[in-house]
């Protein structure tokens, strides 16, 4: 199985801030990886397909980059809708797998 | 709109099975694929399998071969996940999520990404 390792598991940030997640696979995945948001007691939502792809209704102030092993999410100026846990997942092949995921708090 | 809408809450004694259903509308159920993903307590999401809702195809996590069973229903539009020999740690939140591609013609490759979740389903193992 593909292991996905995202970094920091969390982290304090305030309202405007620029804020980067990064996810790490254990083999190369070409761009066949996506990033969710997922709020307390509600489903993920996707954010980023195919690396860097932005989902439709999505704000622009999410963007996602890399290729290979090595993949960023960025939020370029932290708003309050933005605190929540945000999982990167792999398509490559199945077994889908998913990081352990990244909490943002409000500092 | 597209949605899907899952069943209620369950609580099963170890030992038990249980079916969650997922009822898909808004678009055409046989030409997606859905996959069963869950969510143990402050858990990371966990893949466990999907089905080509077309033609039936299933492929599961081997952790959960033998336990799990994903099937679905054209004529009603619902996917199903019976997991068996329920354990304690089964106890999680189970979702069913649609998954679609973007098609890069610059690459001639399609990219796969779950974008329609289900509200997810509540199962809880416990004698």
């Amino acid at each position: 199985d593909i292991l996905m390792t995202q970094s920091p598991s969390s982290l304090s940030a305030s309202v405007g801030d620029r804020v980067t997640i990064t996810c790490r696979a254990s083999q190369s995945i070409n761009i066949y990886l996506n990033w969710y948001q997922q709020k307390p007691g509600k489903a993920p939502k996707v954010l980023i397909y195919a690396a860097s792809g932005l989902q439709s209704g999505v704000p622009s102030r999410f963007s996602g980059s890399g290729s290979g092993t090595d993949f960023t999410l960025t939020i370029s100026s932290l708003q309050t809708e933005d605190f929540a846990a945000y999982y990167c997942q792999q398509s490559y092949t199945t077994p889908r797998t998913f990081g352990q995921g990244t909490k943002v708090e409000i500092k | 709109q597209v949605q899907l809408v899952q069943s209620g809450a369950e609580v099963k004694n170890p030992g038990a099975s249980v079916k969650v259903s997922c009822k898909a509308s808004g678009y055409t159920f046989t030409s997606y694929a859905m996959h069963w993903v869950r969510q143990a307590p402050g858990q990371r999401l966990e893949w466990m399998g999907w089905i080509n809702a077309g033609n039936g195809d299933t492929k599961y996590s081997q952790k959960f071969q033998g336990r799990v069973t994903i099937t679905r229903d054209t004529s009603a539009s619902t996917a199903y996940m019976e997991l068996s020999i329920l354990g304690s740690e089964d106890t999680a939140v189970y979702y069913c999520a649609r998954e679609t591609y973007y098609y890069d013609r610059s690459r001639y490759s399609e990219y796969y990404y779950m974008d329609v979740w289900g509200k997810g389903t509540t199962v809880t193992v416990s004698s």
